[in-house]
């Protein structure tokens, strides 16, 4: 069946530029994950997603960055104001989540954001 | 505190030669899980093994195989007569499991990257 899909696989901006990554998971999956990965680093996380709501965003940098998931499936991460530190790859992963067990999350290829 | 620690940062052998992957992992939470995923060149992370804190039992699965060891907070990888297709770089994770949350923060080890050369 299909993964975790993202788009756009590349995205090249300006400082200053503001930015959305897209995330389509698994179907069926409820949870939704975003991380970030820095070049020779492990992905670190920024935010899950239980459906629609943010269960926790305790890993967002700072402000500039915000997530959405309105119908409890695709969720668009948005970067404002972009710096060069903000590139990177943004990494999505979704698992299928059910009360009080624990589920493997399945990655997708990433988008690679570079901050010119 | 929570942490993984990966110590090999690259790990070069020749085809057929067997490694091992060390993972050594820091947490105050009973019950949590362990993971290793592969990042091939392609970039997307590959799953490979799932392992809770109650399950001691080592596993093998083809060419990889898994030791977890509790006493020494320790979760090593080894693939035997590597491939050049296992040349990646390879995380180990922890998901530490609070009754508090309702969810897995994963946290990644800064990863291994290994080279297999023909």
């Amino acid at each position: 069946g299909a993964g975790v899909s993202q788009t756009p696989s590349n995205k090249v901006t300006e400082k200053g530029k503001y930015v959305e990554l897209r995330c389509d998971p698994i179907s069926g999956h409820t949870a939704l994950y975003w991380y970030r990965q820095s070049l020779g680093q492990g992905p670190e996380f920024l935010i899950y997603f239980q459906g629609t709501g943010a269960a926790d965003d305790s890993g967002l940098p700072n402000d500039r960055f915000f997530a959405v998931r309105p119908e409890g499936s695709v969720s668009t991460l948005k970067i404002q104001r972009t710096e060069r530190g903000d590139s990177a790859v943004y990494l999505c992963a979704s698992s299928l989540k059910g009360p009080g067990g624990v589920e493997t999350q399945y990655f997708g290829p990433g988008t690679r954001l570079l901050v010119l | 505190a929570q942490k993984v620690t990966q110590a090999q940062t690259e790990i070069s052998v020749v085809e057929k030669e067997d490694v091992t992957l060390d993972c050594v992992y820091e947490t105050r939470d009973t019950t949590y899980y362990l993971f290793w995923y592969k990042q091939p060149p392609s970039g997307e992370l590959v799953f490979l093994i799932r392992r809770n804190s109650f399950d001691e039992q080592n596993e093998i699965s083809g060419r990889y195989s898994w030791n977890f060891q509790k006493s020494t907070s320790s979760f090593n990888f080894t693939i035997t007569a590597s491939q050049v297709v296992d040349s990646a770089v390879y995380f180990c994770a922890l998901s530490p499991q609070n009754v508090k949350t309702s969810y897995d923060k994963v946290i990644f080890g800064p990863g291994t990257s290994l080279s297999v050369i023909p």
